[in-house]
């Protein structure tokens, strides 16, 4: 059971490339998110899709825009990337954000930007 | 807004019991959550409250909930050297959000 798998797991980028992180869940959860660490400053909610179909801004969603492809993948992109931008992102899902809202991630993609 | 705070770092000796503290804002959290992060990992769900307890005990895992000063805390009996992470502090709010804290380092000396 793989649970939430993401890729890349290592990026460098140079300012101004883009990429699209991916995260796939076999869980069949509905609602998916994505996350970034930075240190000091724990987890921050960049996006989130509560259910298939559905897209919302969290904290920190400047610099990037998402895609819910269908009930298992939720993909991250920068468009334009930034050294700001540089962090750990982690995707994450959870059955639904009612209730108890737990939460199960990925292992992660540690990004650079030059 | 909502905001979740951990103090950094905490050292304890093996066998020792270790008190992570956390402080939040939200006075309509429904769900507290304590959250681990091996190096290199995602987070894990370690445990819960709702918010309507004071007290959650897992086997080593003992959980405290003070509604009223907003202070949650987790304790963990008889430490041990697997138990060295980063462990996070997070609560579902009034408007369907998981706010997390900073994180707490947590080394166990040998």
């Amino acid at each position: 059971n793989a649970g939430v798998t993401q890729t890349p797991k290592f990026q460098v980028l140079k300012t101004g490339q883009s990429m699209t992180l991916q995260c796939a869940q076999d869980m069949n959860h509905n609602s998916m998110y994505w996350y970034r660490q930075d240190p000091g400053m724990g987890l921050r909610l960049i996006y989130y899709s509560a259910s298939e179909g559905t897209t919302d801004k969290g904290e920190v969603p400047n610099g990037y825009n998402v895609s819910r492809l269908n009930k298992r993948e939720f993909s991250l992109r920068l468009e334009s990337a930034a050294p700001s931008q540089t962090s750990v992102y982690f995707c994450a899902s959870s059955e639904a954000m009612t209730g108890n809202e737990k939460l199960f991630f990925g292992s992660g993609t540690q990004l650079s930007v030059l | 807004g909502e905001d979740v705070e951990q103090s950094l770092f905490l050292s304890v000796r093996e066998g020792d019991s270790s008190v992570i503290n956390c402080t939040y804002t939200d006075s309509s959290s429904t769900y507290l959550y304590w959250y681990k992060q091996e190096p290199g990992a995602g987070l894990q769900l370690l445990t819960y409250i709702f918010s309507n307890m004071d007290m959650k005990q897992d086997q080593r895992l003992t959980v405290l909930l003070n509604k009223k000063d907003k202070h949650l805390s987790l304790r963990i009996a008889d430490t041990q050297t697997g138990d060295s992470a980063i462990y996070f502090c997070a609560e579902r709010g009034g408007y369907q959000k998981v706010t997390f804290g900073t994180g707490t380092k947590l080394q166990v000396i040998p």
